[in-house]
């Protein structure tokens, strides 16, 4: 199972929006509505920002959205803030023994 | 208040053994399942196990099938992974992380703080 690809870096100014995107197949993205995003600041452990596409974790910013159109999951922030800059993971679930397989993650940078 | 503490992590040789062990507190392990992510050195994350509440499934990565065993003592509220054979490669830090109840999914909604381990 490869890994889900994700941009390397993604940039943007305060109150402007980005979307980070996160490429899969029909094996994994494409068939099930199992994708999570996760937002790491450095030293730090990943933290759950989007679960199952679209839902938010109870506390996390209404600023934080998912979607997912075929093979393709993505992660928008509006309003972006100075604390939003991080890296970004997305994985899904495959259904297969490799159960879960994570994007290489993006950079997110505050101008 | 919900916490993941990841203990076990050192410097071990190639071809070595070594146990990880995630005790848990604030919440009852047994209906959880939970897995076990790793991130090497200035790397991204990277996927190693689950196991479901009751153990009935197990899941590895093709890097550590046949090497590493995940197992949890849900009494214990405790989750381990014993790791065999090891190389330079599975130098990491281990998070283990809360999943969904009963089976595992790809959320994993708490991680703990995670645990070095370094193969050299």
């Amino acid at each position: 199972q490869s890994a889900l690809t994700q941009p390397a870096s993604v940039s943007g100014s305060p109150g402007q929006s980005i979307t980070i995107s996160c490429s899969g197949t029909s094996s994994d993205i494409g068939v099930y509505d199992y994708v999570s995003w996760y937002q790491q600041h450095p030293g730090e452990a990943p933290k759950l920002m989007i679960y199952d596409v679209s839902h938010r974790p109870s506390g996390v910013s209404n600023r934080f959205s998912g979607s997912k159109s075929g093979n393709t999951a993505s992660l928008t922030i509006s309003g972006l803030q100075a604390e939003d800059e991080a890296d970004y993971y997305c994985n899904s679930y495959t259904g297969t023994n490799t159960l879960v397989v994570f994007g290489g993650g993006t950079k997110l940078t505050v101008l | 208040e919900v916490q993941l503490l990841e203990s076990g992590g050192r410097l071990v040789k190639p071809g070595g053994s070594l146990r990880l062990s995630c005790a848990v507190s604030g919440f009852s392990l047994r209906p959880y399942s939970m897995s076990w992510v790793r991130q090497a050195p200035g790397k991204g994350l990277e996927w190693v196990s689950s196991i479901s509440s009751s153990s009935k499934y197990i899941y590895y990565s093709e890097s550590v099938r046949g090497r590493f065993t995940i197992s949890r003592d849900n009494a214990n509220n405790s989750l381990y992974l014993q790791m065999n054979r090891l190389t330079a490669e599975d130098t990491a830090v281990y998070y283990c992380a809360r999943g969904t109840v009963e089976v595992p999914a790809a959320m994993s909604d708490y991680w703990g703080q995670g645990t070095l381990v370094t193969v050299s």
